[in-house]
């Protein structure tokens, strides 16, 4: 199974309000990762938070990180239409060589 | 110029040809990956490379072979397509470590027909 879960599979808000994906995963990490992916297109990294990190700011993105529930948020304040897209968080073990996917949050944003 | 880019873009093919998908980055980067993505979206790896070397093969039938000539380069070369081969393949490329993001190229939407 995937080790990360994204809640909700799928979000629809108006332009400006913010929306909220959660990650929640099973194993321990290194650092957990928010990817984004417009429809046809490859996923564009857009933050990394490591383990012993709390929170992390980039612009409108705002991502927590809580080890103890094994849980991550991806806050996008002031949403755009450009937002529109589907968000995948990803896990990295320094044993395991690679970073495993979650099953996505598609965003849809309306005008 | 692309970071990673991967060709073709496109594959229809019919079932039981083989084929080649290629991979190249500028990035400098030791690691690149092959993922492949299915119609829910979901991503599963299938190899990493470092360096040339294969370090991950994660149970990808054995008529996927990967290639990398070099550390800029990964190709991907499916033997004997199958229907459940249709994806879309994603190359990826990291530096060598755990803490650094993937840069992913634009996908290789494969359909089997």
């Amino acid at each position: 199974s995937q080790q990360g879960e994204e809640d909700p599979q799928a979000l629809s808000i108006q332009e400006g309000e913010n929306a909220t994906m959660n990650c929640s995963y099973k194993t321990s990490i290194n650092n957990l990762q928010w990817y984004r992916q417009n429809s046809g297109r490859g996923l564009v990294h857009l933050i990394l938070i490591r383990s012993n990190e709390r929170e992390k700011h980039s612009g409108r993105l705002r991502v927590t990180l809580d080890t103890s529930k094994k849980s991550s948020s991806l806050l996008i304040t002031a949403s755009r239409a450009a937002d529109t897209a589907s968000y995948f968080c990803a896990t990295a073990n320094t044993n395991a060589g690679k970073s495993t996917f979650g099953d996505g949050t598609t965003l849809t944003v309306k005008p | 110029d692309t970071a990673v880019s991967q060709t073709p873009k496109y594959l229809v093919t019919q079932m039981g040809n083989d084929k080649s998908i290629k991979c190249e980055q500028n990035l400098g980067h030791d690691t690149m990956y092959w993922y492949k993505q299915d119609s829910k979206k979901f991503l599963k790896i299938m190899f990493s490379y470092n360096n040339k070397e294969l370090i991950i093969n994660e149970t990808v039938p054995n008529r996927f072979s990967p290639k990398s000539p070099d550390k800029a380069h990964l190709n991907l070369h499916i033997n004997s397509l199958e229907l459940g081969d249709s994806a879309v393949y994603f190359c990826a490329s990291s530096p060598t470590g755990s803490n650094y993001g993937y840069t992913f190229g634009s996908g290789t939407r494969l359909t089997v027909v």
